[in-house]
């Protein structure tokens, strides 16, 4: 889940099982979400994203849910891999403000060989 | 393939200094944003701007500015560095409203002030 203070939560998960990161999202007027990947040494990468009036996508290897009523987020991995291993944040936009992000914390992912 | 180019991988800067940080898109985005990361803390939104010689502050803009005089240009201005600003800086650019949206980052600024 998404951390307050200095620690960011950390999941470890062997290769190959999947992998749930979660996201609780504090706007109930935001209508976009995205998840982004960040590995050691580079900037943020876009995953996957979903609107408001979803509540899953799926993409390759990746799904995003979505649950509106408890403003809630989760990016599930399927089969992962060591390349998984990154730091991944939410974002979502702030509904009046459409092209501005808010970003979560983020989630430390270790993939154990 | 696209970029959002920053200028500086690392920078060792004193207190006291004005420091410039650049940041060069070649995706003809019109968004351009200036964020720090610090542990913990995730992203947070310094200045951004919309258009040429556009800028709005982010919820953090104190002891920053930022400088759009070209669309593929969006520079960020430490006025006088100061320790608490050593963090992790990402550009990012992004197309208008209305248009796929997400953001497309560089590869960050990690800023030391001693």
């Amino acid at each position: 889940g998404e951390s307050v203070g200095l620690h960011l939560p950390t999941l470890s998960v062997q290769e190959g099982d999947n992998s749930i990161i979660n996201c609780a999202y504090s706007n109930s007027a935001s209508d976009y979400f995205i998840w982004y990947k960040q590995e050691s040494g580079k900037g943020p990468q876009f995953i996957i994203d979903i609107r408001s009036n979803m509540d899953k996508r799926q993409g390759q290897r990746v799904t995003v849910l979505l649950n509106k009523t408890v403003k809630h987020l989760s990016l599930q991995i399927a089969a992962t891999q060591p390349g998984d291993s990154a730091v991944y944040f939410c974002a979502e936009n702030n509904g009046s403000e459409w092209n501005k992000l808010v970003f979560g914390a983020g989630t430390i992912l270790r993939v154990k060989s | 393939d696209v970029k959002v180019t920053q200028s500086s991988r690392y920078l060792v800067k004193r207190t006291g200094e004005k420091v410039f940080l650049e940041c060069v898109q070649d995706m003809d985005h019109e968004n351009m944003f200036w964020y720090r990361q610090d542990p913990g803390l995730g992203l947070r939104l310094i200045y951004f701007s919309y258009d040429v010689k556009m800028k709005e502050k982010g919820d953090i803009p104190e002891g920053y500015s930022v400088s759009r005089e070209k669309k593929e240009r969006f520079s960020l201005i430490l006025e006088s560095a100061s320790t608490n600003q050593t963090s992790m800086y990402l550009c990012a650019s992004s197309l208008p409203q209305g248009t796929p949206m997400g953001y497309t980052f560089g590869s960050g600024t990690r800023l030391t002030v001693v």
